[in-house]
């Protein structure tokens, strides 16, 4: 069964600075998808960024960078010059391997100091 | 213009109650899912649903049943609640089953007393 793994309970970053979350999985499938997801205190689950495992090249979305390791299984989270509306539960999540559902890990709380 | 919307937010109920989530959808996606998030944050599927058919069951007590109307609603209703069942309820859904990213509903808090 696949697995994500978020070694990092909670992680702090200074505001203006750059903070990265950790993600592992484990899967034997080679295609599939790995994404992470923001949870503000408002509860509400955002998309922050999304990779295809087929594509080398590593996504970005403005502050907001990834980077994929397929031969290792990671998929870390960069977040470049850090706000405080980044204050929030990180989750990475993987799905594939024609399994009909998104498998999550515990979760990262990011906490943005002024 | 809510893409998933859950009713209600906020749910306070005794042990022993029977109650209602429902969802809707309107993206036009075929696939709906029920999330349970624990005390801990920890997301786990309950559900799935493609086109009103039931899809992933993924060993949830057979109190609760969804159910789907259509392919823009799926509900979750679950009987003689119990203090464990106390969580949030996320209800989402992706335009491709099985593959891609989910958009999520702004989950329901259930609280059981």
């Amino acid at each position: 069964a696949q697995t994500v793994t978020q070694s990092q309970p909670e992680m702090s970053v200074q505001e203006a600075e750059t903070v990265t979350l950790s993600c592992t999985y484990d899967t034997s499938e080679s295609d599939y998808y790995l994404f992470w997801y923001k949870q503000p205190p408002s509860r509400q689950m955002i998309l922050v960024i999304r990779q295809e495992a087929y594509k080398q090249q590593n996504a970005t979305e403005n502050r907001f960078s990834v980077n994929f390791q397929k031969a290792a299984k990671s998929f870390s989270l960069k977040i470049s010059d850090s706000q405080l509306g980044d204050a929030a539960m990180y989750f990475c999540a993987y799905s594939g391997g024609g399994s009909e559902k998104l498998v999550f890990g515990k979760g990262t709380k990011l906490t943005v100091n002024p | 213009d809510t893409a998933v919307s859950q009713t209600p937010k906020y749910l306070v109920t005794q042990m022993g109650n029977d109650k209602s989530i429902k969802c809707e959808q309107n993206l036009g996606h075929d696939t709906m899912y029920w999330y349970k998030q624990d005390s801990k944050k920890f997301l786990k599927i309950m559900f799935s649903y493609n086109n009103k058919e039931l899809i992933i069951n993924e060993t949830v007590p057979n109190r609760f049943s969804p159910k789907s109307p259509d392919k823009a609603h799926l509900n979750l209703h679950i009987n003689s609640l119990e203090l464990g069942d106390s969580a949030v309820y996320f209800c989402a859904s992706s335009l491709i089953r099985g593959i891609g990213e989910l958009f999520f509903g702004e989950g329901s808090r259930l609280t059981v007393l």
